[in-house]
């Protein structure tokens, strides 16, 4: 699976829209975006995941460049409850290979 | 519907003693995952169930650690005996079937301290 790079960590305002990118430039044709993110003392939870076209659900929108080599997940309208650590996975088989996230901080 | 149960949450141990976690997956799931997540890391795969039957179980340090899923439900994963360096959450997820677009859902982990 092509490996994806992260900052480490980021800030949001609360009601403001959060756009955490992913770098995947070795990503190849049948790998998948993935994201999910983790609460503080929870287990990972799944956001959204795209291969192509941008893609959009109740909890986020995934915005894939057209090269595929980055991405972008953006949550459109940040609360105090979207302080997480978010993964961006890129998964071409049944596993997730989990880097180290970006710590995403909502203050009020 | 419920998620993936796990327990205990939480346990302390000596070192060289042995621990075993529980975990339930959502009904109707063939695959399970069993992970480890040491603190500032992200989660890392140890061992895969399809069924009751072992697909992947390359990163489980078979020396101490084992896993079981009798009748292909729940499952237990066991450290005997257990190193200082086992301190992590010790995460379980199920998914439908196990195929790459599946999404894995997680129960809320067992965080282990070896004392």
């Amino acid at each position: 699976d092509a490996k994806t790079t992260q900052p480490p960590s980021m800030d949001c305002a609360e009601g403001r829209a959060a756009n955490l990118p992913c770098n995947h430039s070795t990503i190849s044709g049948n790998e998948y975006v993935y994201w999910y993110r983790q609460i503080h003392s929870q287990g990972p939870q799944y956001i959204i995941h795209g291969l192509k076209n941008n893609e959009t659900n109740e909890m986020a929108s995934l915005i894939i460049t057209e090269d595929r080599k980055s991405s972008t997940l953006i949550l459109p309208h940040a609360t105090l409850r979207d302080t997480a650590v978010y993964y961006c996975i890129v998964r071409a088989t049944d596993k997730l290979i989990f880097g180290t996230g970006t710590r995403l901080q909502v203050f009020p | 519907e419920a998620g993936v149960a796990q327990s205990p949450r939480y346990k302390i141990i000596e070192k060289r003693q042995s621990v075993a976690f529980w975990c339930n997956p959502i009904s109707g799931h063939a695959t399970l995952y069993w992970y480890q997540q040491i603190l500032g890391q992200g989660p890392k795969l140890l061992i895969q169930f399809q069924n009751n039957g072992v697909v992947d179980d390359s990163q489980l340090p078979k020396d101490r650690f084992s896993a079981e899923r009798l009748k292909g439900v729940d499952s237990t994963l066991k450290i005997q005996p257990a190193k200082l360096e086992d301190s992590a959450v010790y995460l379980c997820a199920s998914s439908l079937d196990g195929r790459y677009t599946d999404t894995q859902y997680f129960g809320p982990g067992t965080r282990l301290t070896v004392l």
